[in-house]
């Protein structure tokens, strides 16, 4: 089935700084990629995804780009701020099968 | 933006007691999740729900766990004898209309089991 790697948390950055958070994934086939965000006290909700390689998911000033070859979808912000404070999961999902989410990583922006 | 609503927030209960864990999912959406995350682990998949039967299942939802939609708005999970290893975070998701691909997920139940 499917999987996924994600960088250990927390990462703590201060406001401004660039992120990025690394996610790997194994599947069979050619999956969709998700990128997923709990803030506190909250559900997850979808930030971003992309559906083939080389597609790249935009929203909220994140990205993350479908990279086949390598099996990744990083994502990434420029410039963070203290509201981008939350856990974020990566996730593959292969046809209707379920979504499946690693630990999450924790990020704390500090200003 | 419609939400997935959970009830209640916070469960308490003894083992081997019964709980049943309640959700609201989007009025026009067809699919149907539970999730759980146990503290400082990954979110994990129990089991998904479509066309008033169960589509898919982990490992982890065995016998001890069954999922029922009484009606046309809720769909519930139902832990029969609680175990003290079920104490987690469980989350209700639907997905469906314009977008089948994109989850919407509940706040969450925090279940505890002493």
């Amino acid at each position: 089935g499917d999987s996924v790697t994600q960088m250990e948390g927390p990462v703590t950055l201060s406001e401004e700084a660039f992120l990025t958070i690394n996610c790997t994934y194994t599947a069979t086939g050619y999956p969709s990629l998700f990128w997923y965000v709990q803030y506190p006290g909250e559900g997850l909700q979808l930030l971003l995804k992309a559906t083939k390689a080389d597609d790249k998911g935009s929203n909220k000033g994140f990205e993350a780009t479908y990279r086949k070859e390598t099996t990744s979808f990083h994502l990434e912000k420029g410039s963070v701020q203290v509201s981008d404070s939350a856990v974020y999961f990566c996730a593959p999902r292969s046809g209707n099968t379920p979504l499946v989410f690693g630990k999450g990583t924790r990020l704390s922006v500090i200003a | 933006e419609p939400e997935v609503t959970q009830t209640p927030s916070h469960q308490v209960t003894q083992m081997g007691q019964e709980v049943i864990l309640r959700c609201v999912p989007i009025s026009n959406h067809l699919y149907f999740y539970w999730y759980r995350q146990i503290l400082g682990q990954k979110v994990e998949f129990l089991v998904s729900f479509y066309n008033n039967e169960i589509s898919e299942k982990s490992e982890i939802f065995d016998d001890q766990f069954s999922v029922e939609r009484p009606d046309g708005s809720n769909f519930t999970l139902k832990i029969r004898s609680t175990k003290l290893e079920d104490s987690a975070m469980y989350f209700c998701a639907s997905s469906g209309g314009q977008d089948n691909e994109k989850l919407f997920f509940g706040s969450g139940t925090q279940l505890s089991v002493l």
